[in-house]
């Protein structure tokens, strides 16, 4: 069975750029997850979706970061316009119910360099 | 302000030995510990623990959790180069109509050979 898959793995663009972020997750998987991650930190929630709707987003810093899960499978991230600040990796999750933390599947992530 | 913090933050040991990672927390409402191992970039799943002073184990790995004192430890036994690795913690909270997830730092465990 295939696991959560990324794209792209690296991505670098200079500041001021918009930037997207495809996942596409484990098959049967209603529930999905974005992380941002910055170096010697754990990962930070950005959204979480059940299906096609955004369940949580609090965390989605909205000015700049978008976000959609059309027909409730793919998932894209979306930065526009890109800050240095926003060079981390990005994962993405998936699990086969909601709230079940302990059994969500991480993607191998997409590392972001903004210079 | 929720808080998961781990120590050590880094960790060098010989292969062989035995190593203790810790992790506490200051969480509202607290569901779950979880524990994961980071290689490369997608941390995997280990262990999930809701109640104290039960170990959970998995061949070398086990790990137990104190909800008295608000913290975990995650041991591993006999230590092989193949654990080098991140272990992250991570506490599940519930609240505002959705479960949460907190993050602590991680533990960066290197096994030297």
């Amino acid at each position: 069975e295939a696991g959560v898959v990324q794209s792209p793995r690296y991505k670098i663009i200079e500041k001021k750029q918009p930037v997207a972020f495809w996942c596409n997750p484990i098959s049967g998987h209603n529930t999905l997850y974005w992380y941002l991650q910055n170096l010697g930190q754990g990962p930070e929630l950005l959204i979480r979706y059940e299906n096609e709707e955004a369940v949580d987003d609090s965390q989605l810093p909205k000015d700049r970061f978008s976000a959609e899960r059309l027909k409730g499978v793919d998932s894209t991230l979306k930065i526009q316009p890109a800050e240095l600040g926003d060079s981390a990796v990005y994962l993405c999750a998936s699990a086969a119910r909601a709230g079940t933390y302990n059994e969500q599947f991480f993607g191998p992530g997409t590392r972001l360099t903004v210079l | 302000e929720d808080k998961v913090v781990q120590s050590p933050l880094s960790l060098v040991v010989h292969e062989g030995d035995t190593v203790t990672l810790n992790c506490s927390y200051e969480v509202t409402n607290f569901r779950s510990l979880l524990w994961y191992k980071q290689e490369k970039k997608a941390p995997t799943f280990l262990f999930m623990l809701t109640s104290s002073g039960i170990e959970k184990k998995s061949g070398r790995l086990s790990s137990i959790l104190d909800k008295k004192e608000l913290f975990s430890i995650l041991n591993i036994t006999a230590t092989q180069t193949g654990d080098s690795a991140i272990y992250l913690c991570a506490v599940m909270y519930s609240g505002g109509g959705a479960d949460g997830l907190t993050f602590g730092k991680g533990t960066h465990l290197i096994i030297q050979p």
